[in-house]
Formats: structure tokens, sequence, C-alpha cells
């Protein structure tokens, strides 16, 4: 079974722009969690995606966005990129996002904005 | 917000040593997993322990859970350099009718040959 794909892996954006990361889980999974990463404020929860509705959101500005298709694919989006939004974003499926359940990660895409 | 804080931040250790991670978290959980990430890469989910269970073994690995005192560790027997990541201790937060997973800022454990 493949694992859960993230695309692209590295990005390179200026300021002002906008960014689509895409996140494929493990096939059966429908639970998609999205999570920012950064040396100082370590592994932040921004959303998770089941059944292609969000049930659930961090403390992000409305400047991240993400949403699920109905292949559970996922995609998030960054709008207005600022220099703090530097970061790898981390990819997480699961079957059901329900209690007790494990999360698989992908490798991560790292976003460099200058 | 951060639910779990891992003590040390940062360990390094020989081959052969045991390596002990702690964790503390504010709230109550249904349940507490560690992960492991190799540098700048996906996290991997090592061990998962039930809120009414006290001690889990998965290989090397043994975890404790002391939900009076709100706190766990993780226990590495016999360490290996490939045992060289960060752990994350990670705790099930019950938000909007759903669970989500509030991870710690992680040891960065360094295991030399």
């Amino acid at each position: 079974k493949a694992g859960v794909t993230q695309t692209p892996r590295y990005l390179i954006k200026t300021r002002g722009q906008q960014v689509t990361l895409s996140c494929s889980p493990i096939s059966g999974h429908r639970s998609v969690s999205w999570y920012q990463q950064t040396p100082g404020q370590g592994l932040q929860f921004l959303f998770e995606y089941f059944s292609e509705t969000q049930r659930n959101k961090g403390n992000f500005p409305g400047r991240f966005s993400g949403r699920q298709f109905s292949n559970s694919r996922s995609e998030m989006n960054v709008s207005t990129l600022e220099l703090g939004d530097s970061a790898l974003y981390l990819c997480a499926s699961s079957g059901t996002g329900g209690k007790g359940n494990i999360q698989y990660f992908g490798a991560g895409t790292r976003l460099s904005v200058l | 917000s951060q639910q779990g804080e891992e003590d040390p931040q940062a360990l390094s250790i020989q081959e052969g040593e045991n390596a002990t991670m702690n964790c503390s978290y504010k709230t109550s959980i249904n349940n507490l997993q560690w992960y492991r990430q190799n540098s700048g890469r996906g996290l991997v989910h090592l061990i998962l322990i039930r809120s009414n269970e006290r001690e889990k073994h998965s290989g090397r690995l043994r975890v404790t859970l002391d939900t009076s005192k709100k706190s766990s560790s993780l226990l590495i027997t016999a360490s290996r350099a490939a045992d060289t990541a960060s752990y994350f201790c990670a705790t099930e937060q019950f938000s909007g009718g759903y669970n989500k997973l509030i991870f710690g800022a992680g040891t960065r454990l360094a295991v030399h040959p």
C-alpha cells in the first residue's frame, strides 16, 4: 500500500504570492490533517478534513485554507504569503480520524518565503 | 496550543545506553501517542497508550503513563545510531465534536557511535 504522498517537496515563493500544496492519503483513509512545523513553534495543527468537510481547525488566520476532494485527496492553500509562513508543512491521514486513530504522515513540503 | 511538553529538549548519549524522554500534558486524555521524526521528514508512529493503561512495550521501546501526574515517559533501551531523531508525544484533544492530536515540542535525541 502506498504511503501518504505530498507534492511538491520543496517550494520557494516570494512575499505576497499564494501557494497550493497537495496531499494524497493512504488508500482507504478518509481523514486528512495538516500541520505546520517551524523551529520556533513546533508542530501546529492547521485543520482536518473528513469526507470533504472540515471537521477541526487550529488557530491560524484565514489566509490558510484547505479542501478535500471526493477521492480524499486534499489541498491546502496559503494566500498573501508572509516570511513567517516559511515552514515544513506536513499532511497526515488516518482511517476515520476518530478516537485512538494513528496518523500516517507524508514527507512534507518545505516552503521557503523570500 | 501545545498540549504536551517534552523534557529534555535535547539528549545526547552513546550507543548502547538507554534514553528516557518525558512528556507532560495539561488536560484529560483518551490516549497518548509517541512519534519519531528523522531530520526534516514526516513523523512515524511508534506506540499508543490508552488512558487506562500504565505501561506498554514495543521492541526496545517502553512507554509509561501516569494520568494522576499527567505525564508519560518513553524509554529506548540499548540505543543505536539509527535512533537519532526527534521524538514527540501527542495527546488527543476533543474539540468541536471530534478528536485532534496535539503535539509537544519534541526531544532531539542524538546517539553517538
